[in-house]
């Protein structure tokens, strides 16, 4: 089974610091993809790479980069967090058209 | 208008009903289809892809009609703990959109 990781369950953050969301993936999976869920609102894509050093902008990408420097570590960063960017931060790796995304268990982010 | 709609529920049915879900989509180049399944406070898991044909999982019918951009889920005999959100999922080539999802609440 794939397996996709996210370094932390709950993180608590103040305002204007520099934040940084690890995700890891154990297939070699090219495709992997940043989405915040807030409730309501549904699961937004932030950010996707299809591949080292590579990277797209999804729907909402503005107060935040990513980063993929290794095939199975993809990075989002709040370059400076603000209370707002408070949701639910799932990462995604694709498993291929007959298993869609594979998710990690999800970082809940809270910015004070 | 959204890329893929769904009626948010709730949906609160007695153990054992049937009760089905629906979603349309707007992009008719799409090409992949699934429902997820997402607990409370836990990330979306895959339930079933959705083929052309049409396919089954024990308890579970999926249907994909793409003349009308219309796919569905159908669960039979339901159980308390199929009560979770459930999400319609259409993609083309590795992007993949998500519906906002439908809730689902089984009670005794």
């Amino acid at each position: 089974d794939v397996k996709v990781t996210q370094s932390s369950r709950y993180l608590v953050k103040r305002t204007g610091e520099k934040v940084f969301l690890e995700c890891v993936q154990d297939m070699d999976h090219e495709n992997m993809f940043w989405y915040r869920q807030d409730p309501g609102l549904g699961l937004r894509l932030i950010y996707f790479s299809y591949d080292v050093k590579m990277k797209e902008k999804g729907d909402i990408p503005e107060g935040y980069s990513v980063s993929r420097e290794k095939k199975e570590r993809f990075s989002l960063i709040l370059e400076s967090a603000s209370t707002n960017q408070t949701s639910m931060y799932l990462c995604a790796s694709y498993s291929g058209e007959n298993y869609g995304y594979t998710f990690g268990s999800g970082t809940r982010l809270t910015v004070v | 208008r959204k890329e893929v709609e769904q009626d948010p529920g709730p949906f609160n049915v007695p153990e054992g009903a049937t009760v089905a879900f629906n979603c349309t989509y707007s992009n008719s180049a799409s090409q992949s289809f699934f429902w997820y399944r997402q607990d409370c406070r836990k990330e979306p898991k895959l339930l079933m892809s959705v083929y052309s044909s049409g396919n089954e999982d024990g308890r579970f019918t999926a249907q994909l009609n793409r003349a009308s951009q219309y796919i569905s889920l159908l669960i039979r005999d339901s159980k308390l703990s199929d009560s979770a959100t459930y999400l319609c999922v259409v993609g083309g080539y590795n992007k993949l959109i998500f519906g906002a999802g439908t809730r689902l609440a089984v009670h005794p």
